[in-house]
């Protein structure tokens, strides 16, 4: 079945830091990839998506690339702000069940200024 | 359009009693879904409808709880009686056809005494 692991939290880094939060799957066929975020007391946002190899998505300073050689998504930002403090999601769907979102737990980052 | 919206925010109750969560998807969106988050679980599908009709429901954890999509504009959850276990935030989804981008409610979060 589909899979998503991203790295355990929580992670906490001082404004302007790099960030990176790694994502890898496991899935039939070709999955669509997604960050989705979640900010303190909020539902799930998309943030950036891909559906095929070599695609990156972006979305407020944030970006993705799909590698399928790696089967990874990793999210990244050049330089965090406190107001990006929130719990992000690495998900996918794929093949038959494309309606079904299948989530990692989830890794909270903390900006701190 | 005002988004996903999901009644109560909070809710707090006592083992045994009945719980109602209620959602109203996005105008034309004729996908909802039925999610569960927990720190131990991560966030689960509990069930999906298209146009009203219930599609999979193979994760709803067990005969107490319970959906219905009367019409387009509304869907609720019941869980009959609830337990502590229950306590959960549950958000709700829509999206206008499957592999699109969900649209999330800021949930409701359910504490069960």
């Amino acid at each position: 079945g589909n899979s998503v692991t991203q790295m355990e939290g929580p992670v906490t880094l001082s404004e302007e830091a790099f960030l990176t939060i790694n994502c890898t799957y496991t899935a039939t066929g070709y999955p669509s990839l997604f960050w989705y975020v979640q900010y303190p007391g909020e539902g799930l946002q998309l943030l950036l998506k891909a559906t095929k190899a070599d695609d990156k998505g972006s979305n407020k300073g944030f970006e993705a690339t799909y590698r399928k050689e790696t089967t990874s998504f990793h999210l990244e930002k050049g330089s965090v702000q406190v107001s990006d403090s929130a719990v992000y999601f690495c998900a996918l769907t794929s093949g038959g069940s494309n309606y079904k979102l299948t989530f990692g737990k989830g890794t909270l980052l903390t900006v701190n200024p | 359009d005002a988004g996903v919206i999901q009644s109560p925010r909070h809710e707090v109750t006592e083992m045994g009693q009945e719980v109602t969560l209620r959602c109203k998807p996005i105008s034309g969106h004729d996908y909802l879904f039925w999610y569960r988050q927990t720190m131990m679980r991560g966030l689960e599908l509990l069930i999906y409808f298209n146009n009203n009709v219930p599609i999979d429901d193979s994760g709803m954890p067990e005969d107490r709880f319970s959906a219905k999509m009367p019409n387009a504009s509304f869907s609720t959850l019941k869980i009959q009686p609830s337990e502590p276990r229950d306590s959960a935030v549950y958000f709700c989804a829509s999206t206008l056809r499957p592999g699109n981008i969900q649209y999330f409610g800021a949930g409701t979060r359910l504490s069960v005494l």
